[in-house]
């Protein structure tokens, strides 16, 4: 069965220095893993998504993130946070129905 | 291109009664999923449609139903109320079914609708 685990529920960064979420996952197969933001009162938003291509891939707002196969993980990163990237984020492996699973989210605190 | 819609966006019921929530999926895209997010968890599959049918449900039990329509739009339904259905239920849509191994069929979220069970 698919799961994610993401590891730390609450992050904390001043603007301007680097963000990292953390996230491992557990699949059954080559997994297809995506990166969610939700902002309050706003729609869950696609920030990147992975599917056997480049293991490193590129999102929106200048988020990243690696698949690292070996440590069955798919940590986001950016390079300067900014008070905008203040949000709940959610790490997602998709079975082969179609059905999401999320993980139970990050929440991220931007500090000026 | 419209985004997807849901309606109501807040409701306030009390327990046992029944709830449709509604959702327009965004244009050109004919599968719908529902989640269902409790507060300060990970949204938790629902259902999908495709084609007017149920294709594929998570761990909910019968008193959560669902349709789609053949303009794709769809109503999510619970009947009897419980306190811990209280939640924000997303819908989201795609182009054909959601993820699956190549995970090329991205979901659109909406906004959700906040459903409180007293």
């Amino acid at each position: 069965a698919q799961s994610v685990t993401q590891l730390d529920s609450h992050v904390s960064v001043s603007e301007g220095t680097p963000v990292l979420l953390r996230c491992n996952y557990s699949s059954s197969y080559s997994p297809s893993l995506f990166w969610y933001v939700q902002h309050p009162n706003k729609g869950l938003q696609l920030l990147l998504k992975y599917t056997s291509a480049a293991t490193l891939v590129k999102g929106i707002n200048g988020f990243e993130a690696e698949f690292k196969k070996s440590e069955t993980s798919f940590h986001l990163t950016k390079p300067s946070a900014h008070m905008s990237d203040a949000a709940e984020y959610f790490c997602v492996v998709t079975d082969n129905t179609g059905k999401l699973i999320f993980g139970q989210g990050t929440t991220l605190q931007v500090k000026p | 291109e419209t985004g997807v819609t849901q309606s109501p966006t807040h409701l306030i019921k009390t327990r046992g009664q029944q709830v449709t929530l509604r959702c327009s999926s965004q244009s050109g895209h004919n599968t719908v999923s529902w989640y269902q997010q409790a507060l300060g968890q990970g949204p938790q599959f629902i259902f999908q449609y495709y084609r007017e049918e149920e294709n594929g449900r998570g761990n909910f039990p019968p008193r959560f139903s669902g349709l789609q329509f053949p303009n794709y739009s769809s109503e999510l339904n619970v009947n009897a109320l419980e306190l811990d259905d209280s939640a924000l239920y997303l819908c989201a849509s795609s182009r054909g079914l959601a993820g699956g191994m190549s995970g090329a069929n991205v979901l659109t979220f909406g906004a959700g609708s906040r459903l409180t069970v007293l």
